[in-house]
Formats: C-alpha cells, sequence, structure tokens
C-alpha cells in the first residue's frame, strides 16, 4: 500500500515568511495527491490536489507540484498570515476508489 | 449541502460498554470512508462503502468493530466490548465516484474516550 513521509514539526514562523513543508511518498503506480488541512476547531478539509505528474496545485496562495521522479508533493507559501496556523496533512490517493494515506501531519504556528 | 454530520461529536464510555456512531455523508456522494485518528498522527484508513457494499476493510478494524451502510445513505460504526486503546477520534469522509481519487469532505468527527 501507499506511505507517506512528512516533515515533523512543529512549524514555527513569523508573518511573512516563506514556508515549506516537505512530502515524499511511496505508492503503486501514480496516485492523484492531496494536501489537508485541519484548522483548530474543525474538520479536515482539502487545501489543494495534484492529479498527474507535473501538475500545480495551488489554493489560498499555497502550491505543490507533483514531482513523479522524486514522489514528492512538497508543500509551500510565499508569504505565510497568522490565519494559516494549523495542522496540514499530505495524503496520496489510492488509484481505485480514493482511499487515502495520510501522513502524520506537521504543526504551523504563524506569530504576529 | 449541509456538508457530512456526524454524531455524536464527543462520547465517553466505560471499558467494556459498546457505542455506536453515525455518519451522513453529503447526499449525492456514494462514497463513504472511516477513518480512526490518535493524538499527534494523521487520520489512518477503518473502511470503506460504495453504496451499501462494504468493499475495503483495514486490518485496524477487529472482531470488535462493525461498520454498516444500509440503502447507501448514512452509515454507523460500533464498536464493541471497548478498551482504552479505542479511545481516538473517528471521522468519516465521503466522496462522488469518479476515475481514482476525487476529494473526499469530512466530517468533523465523534471523539471517544474510554475510561
Amino acid at each position: 500500500g501507499n506511505s507517506v513521509t512528512q516533515m515533523e514539526g512543529p512549524v514555527t514562523l513569523s508573518e511573512e515568511a516563506f514556508l515549506t513543508i516537505n512530502c515524499t511518498y511511496t505508492a503503486t503506480g501514480y496516485p492523484s495527491l492531496f494536501w489537508y488541512v485541519q484548522y483548530p476547531g474543525e474538520g479536515l478539509q482539502l487545501l489543494l490536489k495534484a492529479t498527474k505528474a507535473d501538475d500545480k496545485g495551488s489554493n489560498k496562495g499555497f502550491e505543490a507540484t507533483y514531482r513523479k521522479e522524486t514522489t514528492s508533493f512538497h508543500l509551500e507559501k510565499g508569504s505565510v498570515q497568522v490565519s494559516d496556523s494549523a495542522v496540514y496533512f499530505c495524503a496520496p490517493g489510492g488509484t481505485s476508489y480514493g482511499k487515502l494515506t495520510f501522513g502524520q501531519g506537521t504543526i504551523l504556528t504563524v506569530h504576529p | 449541502d449541509t456538508g457530512v454530520s456526524q454524531d455524536p461529536r464527543h462520547k465517553i464510555t466505560k471499558r467494556g460498554q459498546n457505542v455506536t456512531f453515525r455518519c451522513d455523508p453529503i447526499s449525492e456522494h456514494n462514497r463513504l470512508y472511516w477513518y480512526r485518528q490518535t493524538l499527534g498522527q494523521g487520520p489512518e484508513f477503518l473502511t470503506y462503502f460504495q453504496n451499501e457494499a462494504q468493499l475495503e476493510k483495514s486490518r485496524l478494524l477487529s472482531d470488535r468493530f462493525s461498520a454498516e451502510r444500509p440503502k447507501g445513505s448514512f452509515s454507523t460504526l460500533e464498536i464493541q466490548r471497548t478498551e482504552q486503546g479505542d479511545s481516538a477520534m473517528y471521522l468519516c469522509a465521503s466522496s462522488r465516484a469518479g476515475t481514482g481519487a476525487t476529494e473526499a469532505f469530512f466530517g468533523q468527527g465523534t471523539r471517544l474516550t474510554v475510561v
């Protein structure tokens, strides 16, 4: 089955800093790749996705590029805000019916 | 579209008791998943339904766990003879059928505490 190695946290940044959260995976075939986010007190929600090699997913200023050759899907944002403080999960999807395999999550805290 | 709804949000039970959780998916979604999340970890897959058919069960799902999705709508997850190790957040998600992985929408979860 799939597996995910996600950058360990917690990550603490000042507002407007650059963010990178690394994610590498092993999978059978070429799965869709997802980043989910969990804000304090809320449920998991999709942040962005990419469905094939070299695709770039983007949302809310976050970006991640599907790199087949390095089996990576690193999350980046050029200028973080306090409101980005949350837990971020990298997750490859199964190639058949969408079962997700989550990384352990990276806690991001952004200070003013 | 009210999203994925889970009930109850919190459950405290004594060891050895049975508990049942309910999940109401988004109405037009025919895929339904259950995950379990413990503190500091990512969610772990438990089981998957396509309409009313349970198509995959994780090895994490011991004989004490059973899930149903009658009529392909809401789903229930029952844990019999609960143990302290069952304490976790139980998450339900739903998605549309499609080629490969489509976006899954998650409920807010049921937090189970076994004392």
